[in-house]
C-alpha cells in the first residue's frame, strides 16, 4: 500500500516570509512519481511539479523549489517570498502506476498581507 | 486550450435521490479519473476509464458508477444518495503517451454535492 502524510494541517505567515511544506511518503515500488498539486479556493487541482523516483535532483522554479531525498523518504516544498496569491491548499501525491494517485491530506496555506 | 468541464459546479439533493455528474475532458485525452473529496476522508479514487472502458476502480459501494462516451466524455452517477456523499466531486483527464505513473492529471474545477 502507498501513503502520502503531510504532517503540517495548516501554516500562517506573514507576506514576504519563506513557507517549507513537508511530504513523506511510503511506497515498496522501485518505480514512482511524486506530484505537488495546489488548489486555490476555485477548487481545481493545480498541477505544480511531478518528480520520478530516479530523479532526485532538486528543482527551482520562479519563487518554488522542491526538495527530493529518496534516503528519507521526503518531498519538501519551499515558498519563498510568500505572496497573498500563494494561499491555497497544497497537496503532495504518490503513484506508481498509470491510474491512481494517492494524496495527502494536504496543507492551508495562508499568507496575510 | 480549453481545460476540464464539470457540470453541474453545485447541486443540492435529498437523500436517497440519484444525482449524475459529467465531465469533459480536454481535447485529446482519452482518460477520465474521478476522485471524491471531502473533510474528512481527504482525497480519494473512484474510478478510472479509457476508451469507453472502466479499467480501474476504487474502494467504494456499487451506488457510485460512472460510464464513458466515444468522445471521452463521461459520466458518474450516484444512486441512493447519503448523506455522507456531500462532497466536491472531481474530474481529472490526461495523455496516456508517457511511461506507466508519469501522465499528469489536470483536474476539472469539480462538482459540489450537498446532500440534505
Amino acid at each position: 500500500a502507498q501513503k502520502v502524510t503531510q504532517a503540517q494541517t495548516e501554516i500562517s505567515v506573514v507576506e514576504k516570509e519563506d513557507v517549507t511544506l513537508d511530504c513523506v511518503y511510503e511506497t515498496r515500488d522501485t518505480t514512482y512519481y511524486l506530484f505537488w498539486y495546489k488548489q486555490p479556493p476555485s477548487g481545481e487541482l493545480v498541477f505544480l511539479i511531478r518528480r520520478n523516483s530516479f530523479d532526485e535532483q532538486n528543482e527551482i522554479s520562479g519563487r518554488y523549489s522542491w526538495n527530493f531525498q529518496k534516503s528519507t523518504s521526503s518531498f519538501n516544498f519551499t515558498i519563498t517570498a510568500s505572496q497573498v496569491v500563494d494561499s491555497a491548499v497544497y497537496f503532495c501525491a504518490l503513484t506508481s502506476n498509470d491510474y491512481k494517485l494517492s494524496f495527502g491530506a494536504g496543507t492551508t496555506v495562508t499568507v496575510r498581507a | 486550450k480549453a481545460g476540464v468541464t464539470q457540470t453541474p459546479r453545485y447541486l443540492i439533493k435529498t437523500r436517497g435521490q440519484q444525482v449524475t455528474l459529467s465531465c469533459s475532458p480536454i481535447s485529446g485525452h482519452r482518460s477520465v479519473s474521478w476522485y471524491q473529496q471531502t473533510p474528512g476522508q481527504g482525497l480519494q479514487f473512484l474510478f478510472e476509464y479509457f476508451s469507453e472502458t472502466q479499467r480501474n476502480k476504487g474502494n467504494f459501494p456499487g451506488r457510485f458508477s460512472g460510464r464513458q462516451f466515444s468522445n471521452s466524455r463521461s459520466e458518474m452517477n450516484v444512486s441512493t444518495l447519503e448523506l455522507g456523499d456531500s462532497a466536491l466531486y472531481l474530474c481529472a483527464s490526461k495523455l496516456t503517451l508517457e511511461v506507466s505513473g508519469a501522465n499528469v492529471l489536470t483536474f476539472g474545477a469539480g462538482s459540489r454535492l450537498t446532500v440534505l
